[in-house]
């Protein structure tokens, strides 16, 4: 059984200030991590995608995240926080990359 | 990246009418569809899975002879919402994905529906 915790449900930042959204994931077989984000009445776009290769995977747009088996963790970064990027983030895990199990997801504000 | 069309991105309708939602791949061909329902601020629910020419394979709790699928070539899955209600409006987005190791889901844009 696969599940994912997001913390925070919203979060603001300050236009150029550091973006940390929060992924917490359980899995009984080694997992596939994934980050998208969803913009008003849209579909997710994929940010970036974690299958066992480096630890820290680069992204579009500028984010990256870090797996950190020991934490269990898969944290979203981007260091200076754009007006575009407010939207809403979802952080998935899935055994073998095809169903995947969506966190509550997480509504980036970005003050001007 | 690989494409995933989603139509309509809107539909309103009234109660107890049929609504048809289609999602097509459009530059690759898609062994798996997924289909999602998600409420207003809440995250994606995974409806059911559907592979090409085969049965799908519905959540718990999903209500097959309510939300019909169809998946009947590599680049369509259909979903139809049967005697629609209120309840059954939301935003329904869809996935495709192929049969090979390390593939991921594209998405489509979702549909809107708006039963009245």
């Amino acid at each position: 059984a696969q599940s994912v915790t997001q913390l925070g449900s919203h979060v603001s930042v300050s236009e150029g200030a550091l973006v940390l959204l929060r992924c917490n994931y359980s899995s009984s077989v080694p997992p596939y991590l994934f980050w998208y984000v969803q913009y008003p009445n849209q579909g997710l776009q994929l940010l970036l995608k974690y299958t066992s290769a480096a630890t820290l995977v680069k992204g579009i747009n500028g984010f990256e995240a870090e797996f950190k088996k020991s934490e269990t963790s898969f944290h979203l970064t981007k260091p200076s926080a754009h007006m575009s990027d407010a939207a809403e983030y979802f952080c998935a895990v899935g055994g073998s990359a095809r169903q995947l199990t969506f966190g509550s997801g997480t509504q980036l504000t970005v003050l001007p | 990246g690989a494409v995933v069309s989603q139509h309509p991105s809107r539909v309103i309708c009234k109660s107890g009418t049929s609504v048809k939602i289609e999602c097509r791949s459009l530059d690759f061909q898609a062994t798996t569809m997924f289909w999602y329902r998600q409420f207003p601020k809440q995250s994606l629910m995974l409806m059911a899975t559907s592979n090409e020419g085969s049965k799908a394979t519905y959540e718990q709790g999903v209500e097959k002879d309510k939300f019909l699928i169809n998946h009947a070539s590599l680049t369509l899955s259909t979903l139809t919402v049967t005697s629609a209600h209120p309840e059954d409006s939301s935003f329904y987005i869809c996935s495709a994905t192929q049969d090979r190791p390390g593939s991921i889901q594209y998405f489509g844009a979702g549909t809107r529906l708006s039963v009245l």
